[in-house]
């Protein structure tokens, strides 16, 4: 199992531009969370889904947007990029009932 | 307002000694807590966890304590060794419903010094 996989690694975005981040897993894991995490601090849930067709905002939604059409899939998509959401993403997943999250490598996004 | 806090940014141990990793939580609400080690450029993997009703949980050299009234849990590394050098996350859940939504700490930085 390849677990949780996310892409691209890294990106460089100028400002008002938009992007999707991608996120996968391969463990039939009902939810998914998008985290994101800025230097010294801790991770801050964006948006978070129990199902396919089901998703719901955490903590900082502002600025994302995400889908979920598949149990594997969960893209987050910035829409007009600022430079408040430079910052390091990760994907998870865990399943229903589970209180362990299992993570994705991480995108680094940096908005110039 | 932060709910779970560490307030140690940072630690340095030697190899072989004990390493105590601490977290603070404000929220009463919460019943299951959780260490993650997050190496550079990775993304942060689970290492142990405990519930609300135990008080500690031991996983080989890691040993996790939960003192509900101070509202404050403990990470015990013993011995350390270099490879255990990394950035530790304290995690709570239990506020979210079903959602298994979890609150992360700020994270130490433990450095293991051969």
């Amino acid at each position: 199992n390849a677990g949780v996989t996310q892409t691209p690694k890294f990106r460089i975005l100028k400002i008002g531009q938009s992007m999707t981040l991608q996120c996968t897993q391969d463990m039939n894991h009902n939810y998914m969370y998008w985290y994101r995490q800025d230097p010294g601090m801790g991770l801050k849930l964006i948006y978070y889904s129990v199902g396919a067709g089901i998703t719901d905002k955490g903590e900082v939604p502002n600025g994302y947007n995400v889908s979920r059409s598949t149990t594997e899939d969960f893209p987050l998509r910035l829409e007009l990029a600022a430079p408040s959401q430079t910052s390091v993403y990760f994907c998870a997943s865990s399943r229903q009932g589970g209180n362990e999250q299992f993570f994705g490598p991480g995108t680094r996004l940096t908005v110039l | 307002d932060q709910q779970v806090k560490q307030n140690s940014p940072s630690l340095s141990v030697q190899e072989g000694r004990i390493s105590i990793l601490n977290c603070d939580y404000t929220n009463s609400m919460f019943d299951y807590f959780l260490w993650y080690k997050k190496y550079p450029a990775e993304g942060p993997t689970f290492l142990i966890s405990i519930s609300s009703i135990k008080d500690k949980n031991e996983d080989g050299r890691f040993t996790v304590f939960l003192n509900k009234s101070a509202k404050h849990l403990s990470l015990h590394i013993v011995p350390s060794q270099p490879g255990d050098s990394a950035v530790y996350f304290c995690a709570a859940s239990g506020y979210g419903g079903a959602t298994n939504k979890l609150i992360f700490g700020t994270g130490t930085l433990l450095a293991v010094q051969p």
